[in-house]
Formats: C-alpha cells, structure tokens, sequence
C-alpha cells in the first residue's frame, strides 16, 4: 500500500498569512494526488487534483505543487473560512490512501 | 440540485449487518464512478471500497474485504454497502464520493453529509 505522510499535523496562522502543508508519498505516484478541505460536521471539499489543477469554484488563493515524491498545499493568504482540517489522497493505486489530516487554526 | 444522500447508519451490536444507501440526484448517476469514504469519530478519511460505473470492478480495503460488498442500482440511481461481521473498528461516518471522471482527476468532487455506523454492545 502507499503510505501519504502528512505534515504538520496542526499549525496555527492568523488570516492573512502564507501556509503550506507537505504530503510525501512512500514511492512514486507521479502527480496522482489530490487535496481536500473539511470544516468539523461536513463533508470533505475537493480542492486541487492531479497534484495542481485547480477545482472548479475553489479561489485562486489554493495551489498545490510537487517534487518528486513530496506534495505541497499552499494557501497564499488566509482567510477566515480557510480554518478546516486538510487532506491529501492518492490516486495512483488500490487501497486508495488519505494522510493524516493537517488542522489549521487560527493564532 | 446535484446531491448524494445516505441513509442506513444506525447501532448494531459486534457481528451484526447493515446496509448503507446512497441516493443521488440531480445528475447522471450512471455514468458516475463511485465510492465509500469512512471517518471513524475525531479521526481521518478512510477509503472503504469503489465500484465502476456499471458495476463491472470493484476494489476494497483490506480491512473490509471478505465482510462488506459494495454495489450499485442505476436504475434506481442507488450505491449500497452490505456490511457483515461488523468490527468496533468500524465505527465511522460513512461517506458516499463520487466523480465522472476519475480516469482525469483521480479525486472525488462529489460527496454526501454521511450516515453513522456505531458498533458496540
């Protein structure tokens, strides 16, 4: 199975500022990585695909890149409904696999 | 309104079966690939079990292989999941996710709010 390491599990950022969050990859998935948002009682919101499409909707303050195997979320400026929990998921083969979540909070 | 809502989720004692529903609207349900995501209480995303469009392939997690059954009614624009043997471990949200196009995005832009599966006696 792959395994998707997420980091950090949690960091805390005040609205305007740049964040990143990092899934790394046990081998190569190349760019079969997607990226999702979750607010607490809700369902997961797709964010970014195959490592940096933008989803349709989601605000041009999202991006997603990747270096071999590790795989970075950006969010270039946060606003007040960016605070969720944020997920990655593979693509590249069965068991489709998630990481642990990063929960960003606000400062 | 393009929607998937699930229904089923209750608590059944360790052993016990259950079957989740998924029903969607508002789209083309049987052109869409879809799955089971779970999130045990206060944990993370777990993918449970796919099923193609026309119910041809299917994939699980080890974990659930041998004791759920994923399946489809497109007629009925229906996903189920027939659980058996049911472990405390699988407590969870379980999500229904899906996407027409999973061959381009390998990612799901379409999920349902969840129904509870609470195993315990």
């Amino acid at each position: 199975d792959i395994q998707m390491t997420q980091s950090p599990s949690s960091v805390s950022a005040s609205v305007g500022d740049r964040v990143t969050i990092t899934c790394r990859a046990s081998q190569g998935i190349s760019s079969c990585l997607a990226w999702y948002q979750q607010k607490p009682g809700r369902a997961p919101k797709l964010l970014i695909y195959r490592a940096s499409s933008l989803q349709s909707g989601v605000p041009s303050r999202f991006s997603g890149s990747e270096s071999g195997t590790d795989f970075t979320l950006t969010i270039s400026s946060l606003q007040p409904e960016d605070f969720a929990t944020y997920y990655c998921q593979q693509c590249k083969s069965f068991p489709l696999t998630f990481g642990g979540g990063t929960k960003l909070e606000i400062k | 309104e393009v929607q998937l809502v699930e229904s089923g989720g209750g608590l059944v004692q360790p052993g016990g079966s259950l079957r989740l529903s998924c029903e969607a609207s508002g789209f083309m349900f049987s052109t869409y690939w879809m799955s089971w995501v779970r999130q045990a209480p206060g944990k993370g995303l777990e993918w449970v079990a796919n099923i193609k469009q026309d119910g041809s392939g299917t994939n699980y997690v080890d974990s659930v292989k041998g004791r759920f059954t994923i399946s489809r009614d497109n007629a009925k624009k229906s996903l189920f999941l027939q659980m058996n043997s049911l472990r405390a471990e699988d407590t969870a949200v379980y999500h229904c996710a899906s996407t027409d196009n999973w061959y381009d995005i390998g990612a799901f832009d379409l999920w349902g709010q969840g129904t509870m599966v609470t195993v315990s006696s």
